[in-house]
């Protein structure tokens, strides 16, 4: 079965830092590109970025660029969303996605993980 | 222009059909992908490349294009079908947004 699973739920406070985990399993986790959607509370989704992780080939939404980093372990199969100073706005659901994109085409995401919940709080 | 717009909510009788709109100048160079959210969960990836459903997508979904606009059609709306709907498709730069969403009533 192919899915992607997320890490648990996470409570801190602003100005300190985080990663969350996305692993993959039951495919061939390098030559699919994974990404980062936001969905704060009570809103819609927000495309943040995409890795490759046969090359760690890396792409940000404008919106997020420079406010977080996106990394892939493909040893492990696993993907990550990381930031260095949370700030209160960053409170909100984030899933992780497969792409199914090349050059030429863009067929959506077809497995999604579970979703982790990152509050931020003092 | 890299962004995609929704109606916020629209209603359907049960049994009837609804389609959802979504527009936006990216959609003539790539396709729409159509997901549905339920309240708690992941979203669900319901329509791809135009008219493609996913395995074990009923067949009452279904997608198509024209021009700047992409359309998602339920036929015959079940109460089961009532969520949030969200379209998303690539733009000239990389990126993939998502459009605001459209929360379907089925009455």
């Amino acid at each position: 079965e192919v899915q992607l699973v997320q890490s648990g739920a996470e409570v801190k406070k602003p100005g300190e830092s985080l990663k969350i985990s996305c692993k993959g399993s039951g495919y061939s986790f390098t030559s699919y590109w994974i990404g980062w959607v936001r969905q704060m509370p009570g809103k819609g989704l927000e495309w943040m970025g995409i890795i490759y992780p046969g090359d760690s080939d890396t792409r940000y939404s404008p919106s997020f660029h420079g406010q977080v980093t996106i990394s892939a372990d493909k040893s492990i199969s696993t993907a990550y969303l990381q930031w260095s100073s949370l700030k209160a706005s960053d409170t909100a659901m984030y899933y992780c996605a497969r792409h199914l994109v090349s050059s030429n085409y863009y067929y959506g995401m077809d497995v999604w993980g579970q979703g982790t919940t990152v509050t931020v709080s003092s | 222009s890299s962004e995609l717009t929704q109606d916020p909510a629209v209603s359907v009788a049960l049994g009837q059909t609804v389609r959802i709109t979504c527009q936006g100048d990216s959609l003539r160079s790539y396709y729409a992908s159509w997901y549905q959210q339920k309240p708690g969960q992941a979203p669900v990836l319901v329509i791809f490349a135009k008219n493609n459903r996913p395995s074990g997508i009923p067949d009452r979904f279904s997608g198509s294009n024209s021009g700047n606009t992409a359309s998602l059609t339920i036929t015959g709306a079940q109460a089961e079908d009532e969520a949030d709907y969200y379209c998303n498709s690539r733009d000239s730069s990389g990126n993939h947004p998502f459009g605001a969403g459209t929360k379907v009533t089925v009455l």
